[in-house]
């Protein structure tokens, strides 16, 4: 299957400073990148949908100046957490996709994110 | 609702089949049916998709129904190593492809 790398694996950071996670489609073209977050004994929740070269589309409840997406390249989007709290603790994991909304998507290994 | 029902935890035996059944009755004619299984601290690992007739590959079988409203994912024989969380999602065609994650079955496989 198609690879989706994610960096970094694990960040830690202060509360009030953003940080930024990439998402990389390595041996495809990934037209659409989606990001989620998921809680610990949760399931995975999505939070926007980002296609290359416009604005992403954000999830009913997700914040979009707080969590700022670019998807600036076919292999490349990120994900930007501005101003951290301890509440935006969690795993955020990108898939990608290649063409058309009935293709397969593939996740990348995640990030776990530990705000204090 | 877009999202399906699956039963919260299954357990198999290692080396017997296993199926995981997914109920979507609410499923219009151009979702695809995927299935996604997660490990812990690790992101979904693509293992099947389908729209209408049965399908195989190397990691399992997709069995749905005629009227579509539900499906059954195969394990042929159970390891270890197919301990995880398993999603039964809807593709939402009509919605750029997106999935909406359940809360999937958790299978226990024991040796």
């Amino acid at each position: 299957g198609a690879v989706v790398s994610q960096h970094p694996s694990r960040v830690i950071c202060k509360s009030g400073t953003s940080v930024k996670i990439e998402c990389r489609s390595l041996d495809f073209q990934a037209t659409t990148m989606f990001w989620y977050r998921q809680f610990p004994k949760q399931s995975l929740m999505l939070m926007a949908t980002s296609n290359e070269g416009s604005k992403a589309t954000y999830e009913q409840g997700v914040e979009k100046d707080k969590f700022l997406i670019n998807h600036a390249s076919l292999t490349l989007s990120t994900l930007t957490v501005t101003s951290a709290h301890p509440e935006d603790s969690s795993f955020y994991i990108c898939s990608a996709r290649s063409t058309g909304a009935q293709e397969t998507q593939y996740f990348g290994p995640g990030t776990r994110l530990l705000v204090l | 609702d877009a999202k399906t029902t699956q039963p919260n935890s299954m357990e198999s035996n290692e080396e017997e089949p296993v199926h995981l059944p997914c109920n979507h009755s609410t499923i219009s004619g151009t979702d695809y049916i995927h299935w996604y299984r997660q490990l812990p601290s690790q992101g979904p690992e693509y293992v099947i998709h389908g729209l209408t007739s049965n399908v195989n590959n190397r990691m399992a079988s997709l069995a749905i129904a005629e009227d579509r409203k539900s499906s059954t994912l195969i394990l042929h024989r159970a390891t270890l190593r197919d301990a995880a969380v398993y999603y039964c999602i809807r593709t939402l065609y009509n919605q750029g492809g997106k999935l909406i994650f359940g809360q999937g079955t958790e299978l226990s496989v024991k040796p």
